[in-house]
């Protein structure tokens, strides 16, 4: 079982959509989760950290359950520049180690 | 920008041969972490240092191996390249909680 895992989708929804994207992990031990986007042939960038009260940046949402291991993002109003690979990471065995999902791809159309 | 680069941006080398991937990190960012990334895939993490030391390995086999300078900037060796070291790699840096990506080299073993 992979440690980190994720729909790779491609998900197609139009602008103005909502769409959400979870993840699950297998390490109950993992404290620091992470949301980080990566645009085609490009680094990946942090999105936002994920705290479990849940954390919202702009139209942008994450939310953390322990008891069942899972992540989500939440985009709301979604725009054509959204469009791009979503990985969810943990930090499980170390400062700044980051184990990463294989990603889940979003294409915003017009 | 990340304020962290990494040169060469593309290498192909043969299979057998050896290669040599650098990063220079943003400023006083002590520790650095390279990550291999296959296409279709989430970033694998290599191994890490910190302050000149390895400071935690992923499961890569011996060959591949790193160096970090007294300036924190970095280098990824692969000896006896395989066709499937073929991938981005990726180095990031950090100093406290977020870790900042280089673009990346692509190395394509042919």
């Amino acid at each position: 079982r992979k440690e980190v895992e994720q729909d790779p989708g491609p998900f197609n929804v139009p602008e103005g959509a909502t769409v959400a994207f979870n993840c699950t992990y297998s390490n109950s031990a993992s404290q620091s989760f992470f949301w980080y986007r990566q645009d085609c042939r490009k680094e990946p960038k942090l999105l936002m950290s994920v705290y479990s009260s849940g954390n919202e940046d702009g139209r942008f949402t994450a939310q953390l359950n322990r008891a069942s291991q899972y992540i989500s993002l939440l985009i709301r109003d979604s725009k054509l520049s959204d469009s791009a690979t979503y990985l969810c990471v943990e930090e499980n065995t170390g400062f700044q180690k980051l184990v990463f999902g294989t990603g889940t791809r979003l294409l915003v159309s017009p | 920008e990340t304020g962290v680069t990494q040169s060469p941006t593309h290498l192909i080398k043969t299979r057998g041969q050896q290669v040599t991937l650098r990063c220079s990190s943003q400023s006083g960012h002590n520790t650095v972490s390279w990550y291999q990334q296959a296409l279709g895939q989430g970033p694998q993490f290599i191994f890490q240092y910190y302050r000149e030391e390895e400071n935690g390995r992923g499961n890569f086999p011996p060959r591949f191996s790193g160096l970090q300078f007294p300036n924190y900037s970095s280098e990824l060796n692969v000896n006896a390249l395989e066709l499937d070291d073929s991938a981005l790699y990726l180095c990031a840096s950090s100093l406290d909680r977020e870790a900042f990506f280089g673009q990346g080299t692509r190395l394509t073993v042919v």
